[in-house]
């Protein structure tokens, strides 16, 4: 038990849809990560959030967005889906230098 | 070149052998490796974290380190049936703001 908790558990959408998930984790995690996980690949990095501003970002397009809340929980936005957005979605949470926790991870379907 | 690479395919141990993963990576800086279990459908777990040279060792997992050559691996001693996962290899590299670089993960199957 991780203490993050992310939500829905899964969605399906359609092409140039928008989606919003969410992650919540146990007070004192200031620092939140978000993760797309392609079938059969690693983890890939997308951004991360520490008290509510974002803190680097990986390899995606601006579609890609982000918020953190005072209360340390987060949100990932995409915009205008597209089928290679199909993955699962990771959010990491992290106190100080602590190594990076999951949640149980969004599945993300676009037909 | 990958930042971080796990080139073996999928591991078929008998139950009770040891499993041996290996991993290299790319930026020489790099202070902080993980090894991360995912079961099939589920979200990866941390099992081990190491940060210095050498061995650590956690129950039946020993995590190996080598900065000079590059090299992480990790070794699961008395292989279970419910070792039977893919364990992905993490690294924080130097420059990244926090942000944790995986390999593509190796699968091991538990033969009882």
């Amino acid at each position: 038990e991780t203490g993050v908790t992310q939500s829905p558990t899964h969605l399906i959408k359609t092409r140039g849809q928008q989606v919003t998930l969410r992650c919540s984790s146990q007070s004192g995690h200031n620092t939140v990560s978000w993760y797309q996980q392609a079938l059969g690949q690693g983890p890939q990095f997308i951004f991360q959030y520490y008290r509510e501003e974002e803190n680097g970002r990986g390899n995606f397009p601006p579609r890609f967005s982000g918020l953190q809340f005072p209360n340390y929980s987060s949100e990932l936005n995409v915009n205008a889906l597209e089928l290679d957005d199909s993955a699962l979605y990771l959010c990491a949470t992290q106190e100080g230098n602590q190594p990076q926790h999951f949640g149980d991870g969004t599945r993300l379907s676009i037909l | 070149q990958k930042e971080v690479e796990q080139n073996s395919g999928p591991l078929s141990v008998p139950e009770g052998a040891i499993a041996s993963l290996n991993c290299t990576y790319s930026d020489r800086g790099s202070q902080s490796f993980f090894w991360y279990r995912q079961y099939s459908g589920k979200s990866p777990e941390l099992i081990m974290s190491i940060y210095s040279n050498g061995d650590k060792e956690d129950g039946r997992f020993t995590a190996q380190l080598n900065k000079a050559s590059q090299y992480v691996s990790l070794l699961i001693r008395d292989s279970q049936p419910s070792d039977s996962a893919t364990y992905l290899c993490a690294v924080l590299p130097y420059y990244g703001n926090n942000r944790l670089a995986f390999g593509k993960g190796n699968q091991v199957v538990v033969i009882p």
